[in-house]
């Protein structure tokens, strides 16, 4: 089972109008969560960055929550521009010493189409 | 720019043929992270080098192999290439609990 659940799949959303991503993970120790922005067929982007004590995270029109108790995570994108067309994408590593690859758990990602 | 070098960016082969696909981590980063993305799909993990060893394997074929040189940049070896490997390759390196910084993807194209 996937570790870290990210909603909705995909979504359309007029230019303008603001949205907001949902990213759930069961990785334990928690380290650090971050939201990577990916425009088709390029590398992801990192958007933010979150430790366990931080609650809000902003990058321009991104701005990013975690609630580590429930173990959830949004991305808020305010004023959608069609530059926002992308797949976002949530990784969160654990919290262990080694650097190893099941320290970052990646979602599927939610595909995002800004529309004129 | 990212800091991570991937080339080439585009590559067109055959089926049957073996590719070599280079990239150079960002300055300090001793972790090698390889990718594939096929066309809709998540990044799917291959395999992972540190300092030069291997460190983890994900979903990566026996066909497929990786190295990392004592300068750092690992290379990513595809042989008996089929249609069904054509994707964007992807490399990240990382340092140790900041997370991800990834190249810009090598397009790869099995004709």
């Amino acid at each position: 089972k996937n570790q870290v659940e990210q909603s909705p799949q995909s979504l359309i959303i007029l230019e303008g109008k603001n949205c907001t991503l949902q990213c759930n993970y069961t990785v334990s120790p928690f380290s650090n969560l971050r939201w990577y922005k990916q425009d088709t067929g390029r590398g992801p982007v990192s958007l933010t960055i979150m430790t366990f004590s931080e609650n809000t995270k902003s990058n321009g029109r991104y701005t990013a929550t975690l609630d580590a108790d429930t173990k959830q995570s949004s991305l808020h994108i305010t004023a959608s521009q069609l530059s926002d067309s992308a797949s976002y994408i949530c990784v969160v590593s654990r919290g262990a010493s080694t650097d190893s690859w099941g320290k970052f758990q990646f979602g599927a990602g939610t595909q995002v189409v800004v529309t004129p | 720019d990212s800091g991570v070098t991937q080339t080439p960016k585009h590559l067109i082969t055959a089926t049957g043929q073996r590719v070599t696909l280079r990239c150079s981590p960002r300055s300090g980063d001793l972790s090698v992270y390889w990718y594939q993305q096929s066309l809709d799909q998540g990044l799917q993990f291959l395999i992972q080098y540190y300092n030069g060893e291997e460190r983890a394997k994900g979903n990566i074929l026996e066909r497929f192999s990786a190295q990392q040189f004592p300068d750092l940049h690992s290379e990513l070896n595809l042989s008996s290439l089929e249609l069904g490997d054509s994707a964007l390759y992807f490399c990240a390196s990382s340092e140790t609990g900041v997370g991800y910084t990834f190249g810009s993807g090598t397009r790869l194209t099995v004709v």
